[in-house]
């Protein structure tokens, strides 16, 4: 069964630092790109970039360029994303999902179940 | 950067009605990387149709998509209870971004 298990809600400071993960199983991880996906509060979808953790080609929005870093560690079929110094605009949904390395641009077909991070003095 | 657009933004409808939802891109693109997805409240986004007009697995037959160029359409021929929640286009071609559409709530009238 594919699973896809992100790590749980933080509330956090501005400021401060975070580091969530995303965790594959029940597929080769190293055959498919995770991506982050923001959802604000009662918003829509942002792309925010992907991952192919086989050899860690990242590729962001311009939009969170600079913003955010994404990682893997495929020994551990593990994505990341992480930020330095978080601001309140930070708070959100972020999921991981999953799509295919198959040559050609594919949609995500399997997601997470969203960590919620919220940042408030 | 390719803008999506959905209308309407909100689609009040009864069980048993068809539903048509639109989405339209700020330059024309390849239906082939036109994707709608369902999401529904407190729960993660679920792909529905990809290549602008292909069920993906497990996506009962009611949902179809049609469109190419600069207009495309997600139709629910029939609405079940389940099937109230907002629908998301997304273009995910060959360069990043993979941008989203705004969505459409499907809501009970």
């Amino acid at each position: 069964e594919v699973q896809l298990v992100q790590s749980g809600a933080e509330v956090k400071k501005p400021g401060e630092s975070l580091k969530i993960s995303c965790k594959g199983s029940g597929y080769s991880f190293t055959n498919y790109w995770i991506g982050w996906v923001r959802q604000m509060p009662g918003k829509g979808l942002d792309w925010m970039g992907i991952i192919y953790p086989g050899d860690s080609d990242t590729r962001y929005s311009p939009s969170f360029q600079g913003q955010v870093t994404i990682s893997a560690d495929k020994s551990i079929s593990t994505a990341y994303l992480q930020w330095s110094s978080l601001k309140a605009s930070d708070t959100a949904i972020y999921y991981c999902a999953r799509h295919p390395d198959g040559g050609t641009p594919s949609p995500f077909d399997f997601w997470g179940q969203g960590t919620l991070v919220t940042v408030s003095s | 950067e390719i803008v999506l657009t959905q209308s309407p933004g909100t689609l009040s409808l009864s069980p048993g009605e068809r539903a048509t939802l639109s989405c339209r891109a700020s330059q024309s693109v390849s239906s082939s990387y036109l994707a709608w997805y369902q999401q529904k409240p407190g729960q993660a986004p679920r792909l529905l149709i990809y290549g602008a007009s292909s069920r993906a697995t497990g996506i009962p037959d009611r949902f179809s998509g049609s469109g190419s160029g600069t207009d495309f359409t997600l139709t629910i021929s029939r609405l079940e209870p389940e099937d109230f929640a907002v629908y998301f286009c997304q273009h995910y071609g060959p360069s990043p971004p993979k941008t989203f559409g705004p969505g459409t709530k499907v809501d009970i009238k």
